[in-house]
């Protein structure tokens, strides 16, 4: 089976703008999450989808928000960028049952 | 509140020599616990999962990882560095009740020298 992954790869934004991060998991999971990680912070969790409904989240402002779509594939958005919003965002999924989560590549967003 | 604390941000080793990595978490129910690697501009990859079974757990690329309630601790060990190795390695715990979200550690950086 094909992994987790992620589009696009990379992304320079300016601060203001908003950005929409794709996320395709592996075939038959129906579980998504996000992370965002940076060399402050770490990973940290955003929120997690299963069938369409966001069933976590994580401390995040209102700027980040998210989707599931029927077929699994999960967007997330950020609103008014912050040069603090520069991270590794790392989608990953999970299979329903299971309790391991395989990660994607991850979108490297830089805000100038 | 669950949470994971490595200790030592970074480890260097000779090729050939231990592995050690340490984490230590915090839970207030049996825990599930998995090691991660990243290697530059990547993502994670799972290492290895404790899950309530055996206390000792094997993973991938010769990894290993022992359980010890009492100590809370699960400590990843490789009894032979090799080059390939070095890499930035998370400890995570997963929060009960909390269907996928993960608590990681702060990861610690392997370098690996000749």
């Amino acid at each position: 089976k094909a992994g987790v992954t992620q589009t696009p790869r990379y992304l320079i934004k300016t601060r203001g703008q908003q950005v929409t991060l794709s996320c395709s998991p592996i075939s038959g999971h129906r579980s998504v999450s996000w992370y965002q990680q940076t060399p402050g912070q770490g990973l940290q969790f955003l929120f997690e989808y299963f069938s369409e409904t966001q069933r976590n989240k994580g401390n995040f402002p209102g700027r980040f928000s998210g989707r599931q779509f029927s077929n699994s594939r999960s967007e997330m958005n950020v609103s008014t960028l912050e040069l603090g919003d520069s991270a590794l965002y790392l989608c990953a999924s999970r299979d329903r049952d299971q309790e391991t989560q395989y990660f994607g590549p991850g979108t490297r967003l830089l805000v100038l | 509140a669950q949470s994971v604390t490595q200790l030592g941000s970074h480890v260097s080793v000779s090729e050939g020599a231990l592995v050690l990595l340490r984490c230590n978490y915090s839970s207030s129910v049996p825990p599930y616990l998995f090691w991660y690697v990243q290697y530059p501009n990547q993502g994670l990859q799972l290492l290895l999962k404790y899950t309530s079974a055996a206390t000792l757990v094997k993973g991938i690329n010769g990894f290993e990882a022992e359980f010890k309630k009492s100590e809370t601790s699960f400590h990843l060990t490789k009894p032979s560095a090799h080059m390939s190795d070095a890499a930035e390695y998370f400890c995570a715990v997963r929060v009960s009740g909390g269907y996928n979200k993960l608590i990681f550690g702060a990861g610690t950086r392997l370098a690996v020298h000749p």
